[in-house]
């Protein structure tokens, strides 16, 4: 079964500092890898999406991730971060071509940026 | 852009009472989900429905819950006797194509669930 962990609990950063929040999976066939952000009193909602091709994907609002197959991870980052980037990010992994398989979702991650 | 839209946003209900959750997934996809997400914990998979029947379940999803398309449009979470600890945020999502497929699920604003 799959697992994700997410390493940071909370981050707290300043307006304009670069982020990087650590996604690690354990699986060992192929996956699909997700961020998915959840705003204060909103819907958890996709923030890109890692199926096949190019192991650096754009996200949006300026997001990137870049998986590592090596490395199990699929590390979220935005090199400058704004006030409205305070959320919840979740990273999450399913099993690929495999049927009946549930999106597994990591514990999260809050980020709070200062102005 | 269509939504998945959950009802109600908050239920507060008494520990052995029934309470069922609502959802109205977008209208082409053919996968439903519920998820929940114990305060201060990791979202976790409850169970996953497809064809009118249960495709896959959780642990977590014993005899007290069920889930019932009623009909074309709703999907619903019944929890029989509930308890304290089934408090959480639960969410529900569709996606068009099956878990491992090439969409990703979408999610409602979920229901908070309090049991007092």
């Amino acid at each position: 079964a799959q697992s994700v962990s997410q390493h940071n609990h909370h981050v707290i950063l300043s307006e304009a500092a670069s982020l990087e929040l650590g996604c690690n999976y354990s699986y060992g066939g192929t996956v699909n890898l997700f961020w998915y952000v959840q705003y204060p009193g909103q819907h958890l909602q996709l923030l890109l999406k890692y199926f096949s091709g190019d192991p650096l994907v754009k996200g949006i609002k300026g997001f990137e991730a870049e998986f590592i197959k090596s490395k199990f991870s699929f590390n979220l980052r935005k090199p400058s971060v704004q006030w409205s980037d305070t959320a919840e990010y979740f990273c999450a992994v399913n099993a690929k071509d495999q049927a009946g398989t549930a999106l597994i979702f990591g514990k999260g991650t809050t980020l709070s940026v200062s102005s | 852009e269509p939504e998945v839209t959950q009802t109600p946003s908050h239920q507060v209900t008494q520990m052995g009472q029934e309470v069922i959750l609502r959802c109205v997934p977008i209208s082409n996809h053919l996968y439903f989900y519920w998820y929940r997400q114990i305060l201060g914990q990791k979202v976790e998979f409850l169970v996953s429905f497809y064809n009118n029947e249960i495709s896959e379940k959780s642990e977590i999803f014993d005899d007290q819950f069920s889930v019932e398309r009623p009909d074309g449009s709703n999907f619903t979470l019944k929890i029989r006797s509930t308890k304290l600890e089934d408090s959480a945020m639960y969410f529900c999502a569709s996606s068009e194509s099956r878990p491992g497929g090439s969409t990703p699920l979408h999610f409602g604003n979920g229901t908070r669930l309090t049991v007092t």
